[in-house]
């Protein structure tokens, strides 16, 4: 079983559209959690960080499930410029233990949003 | 503020050749990790530098080597290049003591094509 799992897509949605994202886990020491953006052949960029509270940026709500092990991503109103691949993160390191672990990253989910 | 830095952008060489790419971490930032991404899939750990050592290293040969310098700056190289080893590298930085939930800045990514 791979350390990170995503639906490698693509989901293709019309503009305006609510799409969902899941991701699982295998490490049930993992600590840390993100969702990465990446547009076609550029860097990763940090989107958000992900909480067991669950947290929300704007049009952006992601949610941990450390029961289940998953974590998931939720775009409501998708705008053409959400068009990118999406990376889910999870780190075993938690907070205040010093030094990063090996971070690992799924290989990502690939979002098209349509005019 | 200077973000994370990598040298050259694109690189050819041939099958058995050796490589350098560079990195210059973020200000402030004092860990190096490098990433693989081949196309389509999401970046693989290959090792992180702190304090001039390895602290970590992912699943990939000797022929991939490293090292940081007092700077912090770091250097990946790989030796006897393969066809395979065409990807992408990523070099994402990040504080040691800094918070966990922070996650990684990376840079643009040195585009190494082997022929």
């Amino acid at each position: 079983r791979k350390e990170v799992e995503q639906d490698p897509g693509p989901f293709n949605v019309p503009e305006g559209a609510t799409v969902a994202f899941n991701c699982t886990y295998s490490n049930s020491a993992s600590q840390s959690f993100f969702w990465y953006r990446q547009d076609c052949r550029k860097e990763p960029k940090l989107l958000m960080s992900v909480y067991s509270s669950g947290n929300e940026d704007g049009r952006f709500t992601a949610q941990l499930n450390r029961a289940s092990q998953y974590i998931s991503l939720l775009i409501r109103d998708s705008k053409l410029s959400d068009s990118a691949t999406y990376l889910c993160v999870v780190n075993p390191r938690g907070g205040g233990s010093g030094g990063y672990q090996k971070v690992t990253f799924g290989t990502g989910t690939k979002l098209q949003v349509i005019p | 503020d200077a973000g994370v830095t990598q040298s050259p952008t694109h690189l050819i060489k041939t099958r058995g050749q050796q490589v350098t790419l560079r990195c210059s971490p973020k200000s402030g930032h004092d860990t190096v990790s490098w990433y693989q991404q081949a196309l389509g899939q999401g970046p693989q750990f290959i090792f992180q530098y702190y304090e001039e050592e390895e602290r970590q290293r992912g699943n990939f040969p000797d022929r991939f080597s490293g090292h940081q310098f007092p700077n912090y700056s770091s250097e990946l190289n790989v030796n006897a290049l393969l066809l395979g080893d065409s990807a992408l590298y990523l070099c994402a930085s990040s504080s040691y003591w800094g918070r966990s939930d922070y996650g990684y800045t990376f840079g643009s990514g040195t585009r190494l094509t082997v022929v």
